[in-house]
């Protein structure tokens, strides 16, 4: 069954430092999605990408952070230059389909240290 | 705005009790509701979802009614096995022509011992 990759599992970076989380979405998805879950709160939307460009965002996705999908296979997020609390757990998701009653499919997720 | 409440856990329960996983939520416009369950070292993946008020989701056991008029939907399930163990998270999607996004409560870890 198909699924949704990402890499790494875990990563540690110093403050300061520019990390790449990267994902494998589902190979005929159009729309793509990365969350992030500061430990013991909420998911939380970062932000969706479709037909190449970002379609929605919130306010947590400042100007540290951007999104890319460099090569049609791989979508990845960067953080510029990290802050401690960027620490969290970050999930990429993808879908086929717009519309709200249609399933995300997740990743597993790569957490984010940063120290 | 939209936004999810979860109970807070963690859970634990023995084999074969009944579970409730209470959730609420608020919302603009009409969501649809999911819940999702990650188990250890997993992605986020759908246990079941209702689309309009009064639909139920069931699956594995699991069922959730979309309760408009209390704005919850509640994860229940009658009898847990240990395979339950894992956590669960209530969301909501708004609807939207750019792709969806998701609403999530923080999770609840559901731990059920032999």
């Amino acid at each position: 069954e198909p699924e949704v990759t990402q890499t790494p599992s875990h990563q540690v970076t110093q403050m300061g430092q520019e990390v790449i989380l990267r994902c494998v979405p589902i190979s005929n998805h159009l729309y793509f999605y990365w969350y992030r879950q500061i430990l013991g709160q909420k998911v939380e939307f970062l932000v969706s990408f479709y037909n190449n460009e970002i379609s929605e965002k919130s306010e947590i996705f400042d100007d540290q952070f951007s999104v890319e999908r460099p090569d049609g296979s791989n979508f990845t997020l960067k953080i510029r230059s990290t802050k401690l609390e960027d620490s969290a757990m970050y999930f990429c998701a993808s879908t086929n389909l717009a519309g709200g009653a249609n399933e995300q499919f997740f990743g597993p997720g790569t957490r984010l240290t940063v120290l | 705005g939209n936004s999810v409440t979860q109970m807070e856990g963690p859970v634990t329960l023995s084999e074969e009790a009944f579970l409730t996983i209470n959730c609420t939520y608020t919302a603009t416009g009409y969501p649809s509701l999911f819940w999702y369950v990650q188990y250890p070292g997993e992605g986020l993946q759908l246990l079941l979802k209702a689309t309009k008020a009064d639909d139920k989701g069931s699956n594995k056991g699991f069922e959730a009614t979309y309760r408009k008029e209390t704005t919850s939907f509640h994860l229940e399930k009658g009898s847990v096995q240990v395979s339950d163990s894992a956590v669960y998270f209530c969301a909501l999607s708004s609807r939207s022509n750019t792709g969806n996004q998701f609403y999530f409560g923080t999770g609840t870890s559901l731990t059920v011992i032999p």
